[in-house]
């Protein structure tokens, strides 16, 4: 099967930056995705990774490390409004698997 | 583009009584899936569908969930004899089939459904 775990809470500060982690153990694996969700709204795609490495896409970047079954989600200049859930996400055939997300509180 | 369209917005069923939930994926895409959110278990997969065939659904309680895709245009969820533990927002998702199909899902707003 696959579990996918990540830190329940962060917090960072306005201006900072704020890396939200996953690890994943998967019996399959074609990718990973980020999602955003905010209260009582449905989840946002961000970005997926495929590749090992460091993916850059301005505000938000990507790391993956397949051999480690670890991946990150780096927000740099943050901003009030990026406060809300992150959502790391395993894919296999299609499907994906969802963590519990990591809920980001950012203060001035 | 409209989104994924989900209907309705919030469902209140009565326990044993039968929910069928509502989902028109964005045009275009080939692929749509079923999700339930809650506080306690989170995001969950139910199923999927590609080009309108059932795909995946090992995410499914087999003995009261049921989903169709009769047609590009929308897909159903159907809940019987529903019990308070089915309270949850469903969510359906869609994507494009091709390099990099089911990373990017787009979602609906969902369907809170409440069992009372």
């Amino acid at each position: 099967g696959q579990g996918v775990e990540q830190p329940a809470k962060l917090m960072s500060v306005e201006g900072t930056f704020a890396r939200v982690n996953c690890t994943y153990s998967t019996s399959g694996f074609n990718g990973l995705s980020w999602y955003q969700q905010r209260e009582g709204q449905a989840p946002v795609f961000l970005s997926y990774v495929v590749l090992d490495g460091l993916k850059d896409s301005g505000h938000f970047s990507t790391f993956l490390s397949r051999s480690n079954g670890y991946s990150y989600l780096l927000l740099t200049e943050l901003q009030i409004k990026d406060s809300a859930s992150y959502l790391c996400a395993v894919s296999n055939t299609g499907k994906l698997t969802f963590g519990d997300g990591t809920v980001l509180t950012v203060k001035p | 583009n409209a989104g994924v369209i989900q209907t309705p917005r919030h469902k209140v069923t009565g326990k044993g009584q039968e929910a069928t939930l509502w989902c028109e994926p964005i045009s275009g895409h080939s692929a749509v899936f079923w999700y339930r959110q809650t506080i306690v278990q989170g995001l969950e997969f139910l199923t999927y569908f590609r080009n309108q065939a059932p795909i995946d659904d090992s995410g499914m309680p087999k003995e009261r969930f049921s989903a169709q895709m009769p047609n590009q245009s929308h897909s159903t969820l159907k809940i019987q004899s529903t019990q308070p533990q089915d309270s949850a927002v469903y969510l359906c998702a869609s994507s494009l089939v091709g390099g990099g199909w089911g990373y990017e899902q787009y979602f609906g707003p969902g369907t809170r459904l409440t069992v009372l």
